[in-house]
């Protein structure tokens, strides 16, 4: 267990419908980073958020926002839903905000299905 | 830049050794390693900064040519638990520090047979 959560586990939706996904960091790290992993494909970065602020983004699609809450816990959310949006959806934390030096604990994933 | 790994996939039998190599088209900063079982999460293995070192875990250990942009890493005496997809993940060499990305490449499935 690496101390990372993720809700819901398996999130089943329509095309053109949107959805959010939820993340709450291990206690004590202020950075949540997102990733998308198609299947049989590798990590996708998408965007990472440090102590509340966007730190970085990768290849996050205009349709896909994310936000950090006073919190620390991370939403994904993603609208107008296509097929091609059907992936597992992790998110990852670390202590620190620079990723070259700090180990990422992965959550164990949402799985999105697009029908 | 995604890194690219090679081999793509790989099947030993348990008590070989294997290799996995990641390879970067840009200078790089850090490597990192990490293992995902099939439908689990990513587990970390190991960092490795640019200066050439070599770190150890167990029976999996790595290295980092700075010179190539490259970096190996290798298993022996595998066992049956390192069957699994392994990925390399890569920060490249920039001006600051303000905004790099943890690129990581597209895996290598290594499977181990009894």
């Amino acid at each position: 267990d690496s101390g990372v959560t993720q809700t819901p586990k398996h999130l089943i939706t329509a095309t053109g419908q949107r959805v959010t996904l939820r993340c709450s960091p291990r206690s004590g790290d202020l950075s949540v980073y997102w990733y998308q992993q198609s299947l049989d494909q590798g990590l996708q970065f998408l965007i990472q958020y440090y102590n509340g602020e966007e730190r970085a983004k990768g290849n996050i699609l205009e349709r896909f926002s994310a936000q950090q809450f006073p919190d620390l816990h991370s939403e994904l959310n993603l609208s107008s839903l296509e097929l091609g949006d059907s992936a597992l959806y992790f998110c990852a934390s670390t202590e620190g905000p620079q990723p070259a030096f700090n180990e990422q604990f992965f959550g164990p994933g949402t799985r999105l299905t697009v029908l | 830049q995604q890194p690219v790994q090679s081999p793509q996939a790989v099947i030993l039998r348990e008590g070989e050794d294997a290799v996995i190599n990641c390879s970067s088209s840009k200078a790089l900063y850090s490597v990192h390693w990490y293992r995902q079982k099939h439908g689990e999460a990513p587990v970390f293995l190991m960092i490795l900064l640019k200066g050439g070192e070599q770190k150890g875990h167990e029976k999996i250990s790595a290295s980092f040519n700075e010179k190539k942009q490259q970096s190996s890493l290798y298993l022996t005496a595998s066992q049956l638990s390192y069957s699994g997809t392994y990925f390399c993940g890569a920060t490249v060499v920039i001006s600051n520090f303000g905004n790099e990305k943890l690129t990581f490449g597209t895996g290598t499935r290594l499977t181990i047979i009894p």
